[in-house]
């Protein structure tokens, strides 16, 4: 696609249920991150992917995330046991590994934990 | 050193003004350097990158400045406009295939008009 991709855009859940985070990269690009945005604040990483793996996950908050990326293209975030400190801003981007280092980032998928 | 340390955390400037805001980074393993503009309710795009081998680069309303010996980056905004209202981070990285950029904690920057 053009650009990158999150679903959903908006997403209101009960604390206590899992949720799920879809992110669609830029076709082509090997390379792709979770950062988190909370409310005012700046932007906190998550993990990484370089193709299908995690070289990095050193950001992850909790044993309640996980991700993973399947065929080198789209990745899962996944929240278990949502609390409502979960509720923030988790923005996806992606990059050209390799050769590029610009980082571009989807609109992000707005949580709400109730 | 893994950090970047941006301030101000907020600015106010008139129509026409100009704005800074500045960087300081610690690792100089650091070789690339990308400013960010986010706008509510979107994600950041990238407004504008420099690299060190370069002390100045300019595109448009929009000039990074790059000090290399005091390990600090600023990005002005000349002219500002209401338009231009929004939150700027600045990023550090490697060039050759990095793995994580390194974010300021942001500048929120509202124009009056």
């Amino acid at each position: 696609g053009a650009g990158v991709s999150q679903s959903p855009s908006n997403k209101v859940t009960e604390k206590g249920k899992d949720v799920e985070l879809r992110c669609d990269p830029i076709s082509g690009h090997t390379a792709l991150y979770w950062y988190r945005q909370s409310l005012g604040q700046g932007l906190e990483f998550l993990i990484y992917f370089q193709g299908n793996s995690a070289p990095d996950k050193s950001g992850l908050p909790s044993d309640r995330f996980s991700a993973e990326r399947t065929g080198g293209s789209v990745s899962t975030l996944t929240i278990q046991r949502t609390q409502q400190e979960d509720s923030a801003v988790y923005l996806c981007a992606s990059s050209l590994a390799v050769s590029g280092n610009t980082i571009y980032f989807g609109e992000g998928s707005w949580l709400t934990v109730v | 050193q893994q950090q970047v340390k941006q301030s101000p955390q907020s600015l106010i400037v008139q129509k026409g003004g100009i704005s800074i805001i500045n960087c300081a980074y610690e690792n100089t393993a650091f070789d690339y350097f990308p400013w960010y503009q986010q706008f509510p309710g979107k994600g950041p795009a990238l407004l504008i990158a420099i690299r060190p081998d370069v002390s100045e680069k300019k595109e448009g309303r929009f000039t990074i400045s790059f000090n290399k010996s005091a390990k600090q980056f600023s990005l002005h905004i000349m002219d500002s406009q209401p338009g231009d209202s929004a939150t700027y981070f600045c990023a550090a990285g490697t060039a050759s295939g990095t793995y994580k950029y390194i974010f300021g904690t942001g500048t929120r920057l509202k124009v009056l008009a």
